[in-house]
């Protein structure tokens, strides 16, 4: 199965800034059948980015996804309050799926 | 707007199942596949297994093969998984999550059901 590695495992930033979170895979991800979640504490997780770029609707494009065959990135332009969150990256170009392990995005 | 919702939190022995179930409302459910994903105290996402109540054939993740079963009832809108054998290792948050785009990413997610298992 693919592996994925997401870096780092904690980004501390401010509100306002800039947040790239990285997810690299230990085989090239057909299609770039790439997604990125949120989950905050308690709840399920949300989808953000599926298709490696593509926003689900009524996500914010300061949420922006790139990347291809083994390395990925999701990018946050600027962070707002709600921002702060654990990230997931997963890929689902072959079975089985599998998530990375999780970025923390926290205050700083 | 679909929506899952699941059944309530269970507390188990080990050894014995548990079987949760996730129903689909406001929404088209059987074309769609239903997968099912857990997540452990504090750790990360780990799909177990999936189906596309439509054609009825599951599919598992090769370490749930042996103890899980993923069903669904197309005139009650609601997808099951059954886990078997638990033991303390399967306490964990487990996710009903639709395929939206019928391609693997999972854009509705149910509530959640907690499953502690503990003698």
């Amino acid at each position: 199965e693919i592996v994925l590695t997401q870096s780092p495992g904690t980004l501390s930033l401010s509100p306002g800034e800039r947040a790239t979170l990285s997810c690299r895979a230990s085989q090239s991800v057909s299609s770039s059948y790439l997604a990125w979640y949120q989950q905050k504490p308690g709840q399920a997780p949300r989808l953000l980015i599926y298709g490696a770029s593509s926003r689900t609707t009524g996500i914010p494009d300061r949420f922006s996804g790139s990347g291809s065959g083994t390395d990925f990135t999701l990018t946050i332009s600027r962070l707002e309050p709600e921002d702060f969150a654990v990230y997931y990256c997963q890929q689902y170009g072959s079975s089985p799926p599998t998530f990375g392990q999780g970025t923390k995005v926290e205050i700083k | 707007q679909v929506q899952l919702v699941q059944s309530g939190a269970e507390v188990k022995k080990p050894g014995s199942s548990v079987k949760v179930s996730c129903k689909a409302s406001g929404g088209t459910f059987s074309s769609y596949a239903i997968s099912w994903v857990r997540q452990a105290p504090g750790q990360g996402l780990e799909w177990m297994g999936g189906i596309i109540p439509i054609f009825g054939t599951a599919n598992y993740a090769q370490k749930f093969q042996d103890r899980v079963t993923i069903t669904a009832d197309e005139s009650a809108n609601t997808a099951y998984m059954e886990l078997s054998s638990l033991r303390s290792e399967d306490t964990a948050v487990y996710y009903c999550a639709r395929d939206g785009y019928n391609n693997g990413a999972f854009d509705i997610w149910g509530q959640g059901t907690v499953v502690i298992v503990s003698s």
